[in-house]
């Protein structure tokens, strides 16, 4: 079964870097994902496709602060130089034929 | 530019159908990968289903199996979403969100562009 396992929070300092984690389930490995940005009040915002071997496409007018990358069944996303605005609930999103999944979203806080 | 609009705020009583409409701007529905996502209070994103572009037909996740209907117009570029047997568990924010194109091409994974929601309350 396709599966996204994130953890439901993380937070770091303003102006530090963070790094999320998407875990795909077993047999899913070489999945591409992508990642979504959902600020308070407001409805989800593309943020990139990220592919099995770290190569990513950004979605348009996304800052050169996030970035993608992967290892094994594992996708991340890192943001650097956080900044207030970053708070945030983060989704990461995979495929399969008829199916569509999402992971349950990490809320990042940010000190 | 993609952009989608939605319709409006429904209130439903429980058993009822609720129809959320998503009129899209900057491209057109033929050929388009259009699908709609709810997010219930609090809780996270949660994929119902979409129009498959290359046969305009629908597919649906399999917990709204029987329930939903999707369908797009394209003499107004609009799709529509049906949820029959509301519950109040049905209570949510629904949006329509789609890949867009690159070079003409629907792009049918994942979701670039998504409307601004509409919300459904289910209370008797």
């Amino acid at each position: 079964q396709l599966v996204l396992t994130q953890s439901p929070s993380a937070s770091a300092s303003l102006g530090a870097s963070v790094r999320l984690t998407c875990s795909l389930s077993s047999g899913h490995r070489s999945y591409a994902i992508a990642w979504y940005q959902q600020q308070p009040e407001k409805g989800p915002r593309y943020l990139m496709k990220l592919n099995s071997d770290g190569s990513h496409v950004k979605g348009d007018e996304i800052p050169d602060r996030f970035s993608g990358s992967s290892s094994g069944a594992e996708r991340y996303l890192t943001i650097s130089s956080l900044q207030s605005e970053d708070e945030a609930d983060y989704y990461c999103q995979t495929w399969g034929t008829g199916i569509r999944v999402f992971g349950g979203g990490t809320k990042l806080t940010v000190l | 530019q993609v952009q989608l609009v939605q319709s409006g705020a429904e209130v439903k009583k429980p058993g009822a159908s609720v129809k959320v409409s998503c009129k899209i701007s900057g491209d057109t529905l033929t050929g388009l990968s259009l699908h709609w996502v709810r997010q219930a209070p609090g809780k996270g994103l949660e994929w119902m289903g979409g129009l498959d572009p290359e046969h305009g037909e629908a597919f649906y996740a399999q917990n709204f199996q029987g329930r939903v209907t999707m369908a797009g117009d394209t003499s107004t570029d609009t799709a529509h979403m049906e949820l029959r047997s509301l519950k109040s568990e049905d209570t949510a924010v629904y949006y329509c969100a789609t890949g867009g194109r690159i070079f003409g091409v629907p792009i049918t994974d994942f979701f670039q562009h998504w409307g601004q929601g509409s919300v459904v309350i289910v209370s008797s």
